[in-house]
């Protein structure tokens, strides 16, 4: 069956230290999506792309980077992370409007 | 600026009774809005989709309606359990070239008691 997973589930990182979240897709969809979401704030997109070589910023995408070398994998990197990126973060991909998640990373920046 | 609302606080309500959740928005103009579950500690899960042009659609225990004048739609499960008990997301498209990126209200977190 085809998924969307998410790597690692949780991870710690110290503030001032670059960290790449994976997200890889069996899916074969062209658009591919981060989000993160906090209390009080709901789902807010951080980059989105529609497909190898496409990246676009999202509102909330001050801090990271993505690239998209192939269909599979949307990277999420935080250049530097802060305090403030501490988050649940949601990967998505979509071959039309349904858009299907993966299972999220919950990252603490101390 | 575009908002999407939904209710912060949660529903609660007895199994076996419809549960009506509300999905406001402003300065948008979606070609489709859906709906998604989300249970704790994991992603949002597709749900229903509903197009501009149609007022209701029905799946299931679940009926979605679509008033583009109003600018709502409501999201109604009948017989609802406690197994129904999660929350609720709104999303409508926000089409950029071509595709269609969801961008998603706050959620209303359901509670349905036995």
């Amino acid at each position: 069956d085809a998924e969307i997973t998410q790597s690692p589930r949780h991870k710690i990182t110290e503030t001032g230290r670059q960290v790449t979240l994976a997200c890889h897709q069996t899916w074969n969809h062209n658009n591919m999506f981060w989000y993160r979401q906090d209390l009080g704030h709901g789902l807010r997109l951080i980059h989105y792309s529609y497909g190898v070589q496409d990246t676009n910023k999202g509102e909330v995408s001050d801090g990271y980077s993505v690239s998209r070398s192939n269909t599979e994998d949307l990277p999420l990197t935080l250049e530097s992370a802060a305090s403030s990126q501490t988050s649940v973060y949601f990967c998505a991909s979509s071959g039309g409007a349904e858009a299907f998640f993966g299972q999220g990373t919950r990252l603490t920046v101390v | 600026s575009q908002k999407i609302e939904q209710n912060s606080e949660a529903l609660n309500i007895q199994e076996g009774k419809t549960a009506t959740l509300t999905c406001n928005y402003t300065n948008y103009s979606p070609a489709y809005l859906q709906w998604y579950r989300q249970d704790p500690g994991r992603g949002p899960v597709f749900l229903l989709l509903i197009r501009e042009n149609e007022k209701e659609k029905r799946k299931e225990r679940l009926k979605v309606t679509f008033d583009t004048t109003l600018k709502q739609s409501l999201f109604h499960i009948t017989a609802s359990q406690p197994a129904d008990s999660a929350t609720y997301l709104c999303a409508l498209d926000n089409m950029r070239r071509g595709s269609y990126i969801p961008t998603f209200g706050r959620g209303t977190s359901l509670i349905v008691h036995p």
